[in-house]
């Protein structure tokens, strides 16, 4: 069983930068690909990017492009992803996930307690 | 990027109910690479179907998917007050990823 491990909940002023941690323990997962989705207040779930296990290869949804960078470090079987956030705005205030999740030829689902990051004045 | 467009926005059933929740894609999508994913309140979501049809380990099987191309169907037999939650479409098709907009799933 894989678990992943989220750091802890940030507060943040407009225009600052935050890194979120997400720590992978359990079972040994060969190559997979980790991404990152966030959730607003009340709303519904929205893709950020992914990032491969080995930090080979990297995706990110336009809208983030040039205020998210992904990251990851650590040993090959069980390493620590980053989320870096830089000039937050309010409506960055949401939960952050990393997760696993089913792509092709792949049913995998596993989830982080989810980081709520607030960005308040 | 591909947009997904959920409905109806709420469902309000009975328990015992069947509901069917719609997913609309604004391309066409490989079946494979479709998913339904359950969230319900306080909790992260978990995979429901994977592949447009195939329910993941340890879903009901009153949970069936099925569609392909452009639109795609949740649907859940015999309602039961657990299955209270927002229901989110996905689409791993096409870079980047999106989900749909969900639909809340309500007991009367």
């Amino acid at each position: 069983q894989v678990h992943l491990l989220q750091s802890g909940s940030e507060v943040k002023r407009p225009g600052a930068s935050v890194r979120i941690s997400c720590r992978t323990s359990g079972y040994s997962l060969t190559t997979y690909f980790m991404q990152w989705v966030r959730q607003a207040p009340g709303q519904g779930l929205e893709y950020i990017g992914t990032i491969h296990s080995t930090g080979g290869s990297m995706v990110y949804a336009q809208r983030f492009r040039g205020s998210v960078t992904m990251d990851r470090d650590g040993d090959t079987s069980t390493p620590t992803f980053y989320l870096d956030l830089s000039g937050l705005k309010s409506e960055d205030t949401a939960v952050y996930y990393c997760a696993i999740l089913a792509g092709p030829a792949s049913s995998l689902d596993y989830w982080g307690q989810g980081t709520l990051v607030t960005v308040s004045s | 990027e591909i947009v997904l467009t959920q409905s109806p926005g709420t469902l309000s059933l009975s328990p015992g109910e069947r509901a069917t929740l719609s997913c609309r894609s604004s391309q066409s999508l490989s079946t494979s690479n479709f998913a339904w994913y359950q969230q319900r309140p306080g909790q992260a979501p978990r995979l429901l179907i994977y592949s447009a049809s195939n329910r993941a380990s340890g879903i009901p099987d009153r949970f069936s998917g099925s569609g392909s191309g452009t639109d795609f169907t949740l649907t859940i037999n015999r309602l039961e007050p657990e299955d209270v939650a927002v229901y989110y479409c996905h689409q791993y098709d096409t870079s980047p990823r999106t989900f749909g907009q969900g639909t809340k799933v309500e007991i009367k």
